[in-house]
Formats: C-alpha cells, structure tokens, sequence
C-alpha cells in the first residue's frame, strides 16, 4: 500500500532564502509522485509531477523536486522564497493501477517572512 | 475555460438535513473524486468514480453517496449530516484513462460546510 509522509507542518523562512520541504513516499509499484499547492482560499494547483524518465522534475514557479529511489523521497526546493510562495504545499503519490487516484500527505504550510 | 466548479462554495446546515454539493467538469473527464480537507490530515478521498455509472469508495466513505449519471457531474449527497461532517469538500477530475495514474487532477475551488 501507498503512503506519503511530509515531514514538519510548518516551515518558517524569509525572503530570498531557499525552500525545502521534505516528502517521502512508500509503495510496493514505481509510484507516480506529485506536489499540488494551495494558497488562501482556493483549491489545489499541480506545481510538478514526476512519472518516468528524468529524476529531476521542474514546475511552475520555479519550484522542483527530484526523485531519489534509494531514500524513497520527493523533496520540493525553490532556491529563493519569495513573499508569494506563501501557502500549503502537498505531496502525494499515485495509489497505481486506479487511474487518478491519489494519496496525500497531511500538508506543510510554508510561511515566507519579509 | 477549463474547470471543476462547486456548489455552494459555503453552507451552513443542521443535523439531519439532507443536502447535494454539486461538482461538474467540462473537460471531458472520465475520472473524477472527492475529498475533504481538515487541519492536521491533509485531503482523504471519500468516493471516485472511473467513469459514467461507476463508482468506488475512498478512504473516509461514512456518511456520503454520489452518483455519476452523466460524465460531466459527480453530486456528493449528504443523507443525514452530522457535525463530523464540517470539513472543506473538494471535488477533482483527471482523464483521459491512460492505465498508469500519472494524470494530472484539476480541483475544484471548494466547498466549505459547517453542520451544527
């Protein structure tokens, strides 16, 4: 079975610095991995998602996480936080054989001070 | 425009009034799922359906119905709520069916329901 693990609720950091948030994953097939944010008041927006092929995935905003098989993990990085990247940030892997469906971690939400 | 849309966006009920949140996609999607959202759980999956009159429980089914009678809409029938039940509702589609789950899902912009 599936599951995802987001490690730390909160992340705090300021302005120009760099972003990480942590995600691993367990799954007994090649999982299909995503990151979905969601800002204030509306619903979740694909940032990336990684499939097959390139381990290093870029999506929108800057934003990119790269697929280590070998730690199990999905880590989301931007090299520089700006005020607007200011939300909750989700990891999720694809429950495999069921087109579409996914499990989601509990959420981190990133607050970016000035 | 391409879009899930909802509705209501908010609603305020009582214990045992039965009521629809209503979710329709136009991009043709054969999948479509919903999910509510709490603090400190992220989103669980409550129902999906793979496509016109099929349908399958998610992780957290208690309490809900759905029904797919048409591609475009996934309705999530509350029968008898409870206050439980006061969650952030989302309802997402992905499609076309490729077998191999890497499809992108589209979210609706949420349903906010409170049941006292």
């Amino acid at each position: 079975a599936q599951s995802v693990t987001q490690l730390g609720s909160h992340v705090s950091v300021s302005e120009g610095a760099l972003v990480l948030l942590r995600c691993n994953y367990s799954s007994s097939v090649p999982p299909y991995l995503f990151w979905y944010v969601q800002y204030p008041n509306q619903g979740l927006q694909l940032l990336l998602k990684y499939t097959t092929g390139a381990t290093l995935v870029k999506g929108i905003n800057g934003f990119e996480a790269e697929f280590k098989k070998s730690e199990t993990s999905f880590h989301l990085t931007k090299p520089s936080a700006h005020m607007s990247d200011a939300a909750e940030y989700f990891c999720a892997v694809s429950k495999g054989g069921s087109q579409g469906n996914l499990i989601f971690g509990k959420g981190t939400k990133l607050s970016v001070k000035p | 425009e391409a879009q899930v849309t909802q509705n209501p966006r908010y609603l305020i009920t009582v214990t045992g009034k039965k009521l629809t949140v209503t979710c329709s996609q136009n991009m043709n999607h054969e999948y479509m799922s919903w999910y509510r959202q709490d603090p400190g759980l992220g989103l669980r999956q409550i129902y999906y359906s793979m496509n016109v009159e099929v349908t399958d429980k998610g992780d957290v089914p208690e309490g809900y119905k759905v029904s797919r009678k048409e591609k475009r809409n996934f309705p999530l029938i509350l029968e008898s709520p409870s206050p439980n039940q006061t969650s952030l509702y989302f309802c997402a589609s992905s499609g076309p069916r490729g077998g191999r789950g890497n499809n992108e899902q589209f979210f609706g912009p949420g349903t906010r329901l409170t049941v006292l």
